[in-house]
């Protein structure tokens, strides 16, 4: 159990255009998602807290209205790049946290890929 | 917030020799200390946790240990094997709060 998936796997946009990406929750429910960002040979950089039927939570430097997130159900986050440019490129991961029991434990998708050309 | 150290960025060994990977951490309130294994384009993989109300915690070649007094907690994979050869990274988190990472140390294990 605990399964985690993304979509797409990659993705390439023009500069300028908008790309969504899906965090699901296969197999158990997730009031909070979590998305990361993690450009090559550095770590994972928290991007937002994604809370299921309420507001994002931002992190200090993340643009809010660039970096859209919705999370309207309690097993799917999306995580929408407008506007996206070159400097947008990087590999995008989501993780999520069971609702129920006493693990504290996040499971993490297989990340997305964006390349903007 | 919490802020995460680890040392070193770069860690090579000889085949079956220990590895050790340091972290601190600066938030004297977390209590739950994750490691994470990570292969180039993949997702990290939790290898091994840690909760606060425990110093030691050992699963086959890898163990961590955390001192809550000095904010430290380390990872020790022994009888290091090429397929253990990824980045690591540690991290820490308050109950179900965000989990803040370290910067990830690069492990080559050398034949």
């Amino acid at each position: 159990g605990a399964v985690v998936s993304q979509h797409p796997s990659w993705v390439i946009c023009k500069s300028g255009t908008s790309v969504k990406i899906e965090c699901r929750s296969l197999d158990f429910q997730a009031t909070t998602m979590f998305w990361y960002r993690q450009f090559p040979k550095q770590s994972l950089m928290l991007m937002a807290t994604s809370n299921e039927g309420s507001k994002a939570t931002y992190e200090q430097g993340v643009e809010k209205d660039k970096f859209l997130i919705n999370h309207a159900s309690l097993t799917l986050s999306t995580l929408t790049v407008t506007s996206a440019h070159p400097e947008d490129s990087s590999f995008y991961i989501c993780s999520a946290r069971r609702t129920s029991g006493t693990t504290y434990e996040q499971y993490f998708g297989p990340g997305t890929r964006l390349t903007v050309t | 917030g919490e802020n995460v150290e680890q040392h070193p960025s770069t860690l090579s060994v000889q085949e079956g020799d220990s590895a050790v990977i340091k972290c601190t951490y600066s938030d004297s309130a977390s209590n739950y200390f994750p490691w994470y294994k990570q292969e180039l384009g993949k997702r990290p993989q939790l290898i091994i946790d840690i909760r606060s109300n425990v110093g030691e915690k050992k699963d086959q070649r890898i163990a961590v240990t955390l001192n809550k007094t000095a904010k430290h907690f380390s990872l020790h994979i022994t009888e290091t094997q090429p397929e253990d050869s990824a980045v690591y990274f540690c991290a820490a988190t308050l109950g179900y709060d965000k989990i803040i990472f370290g910067k990830g140390t690069r492990l080559h294990i050398l034949p």
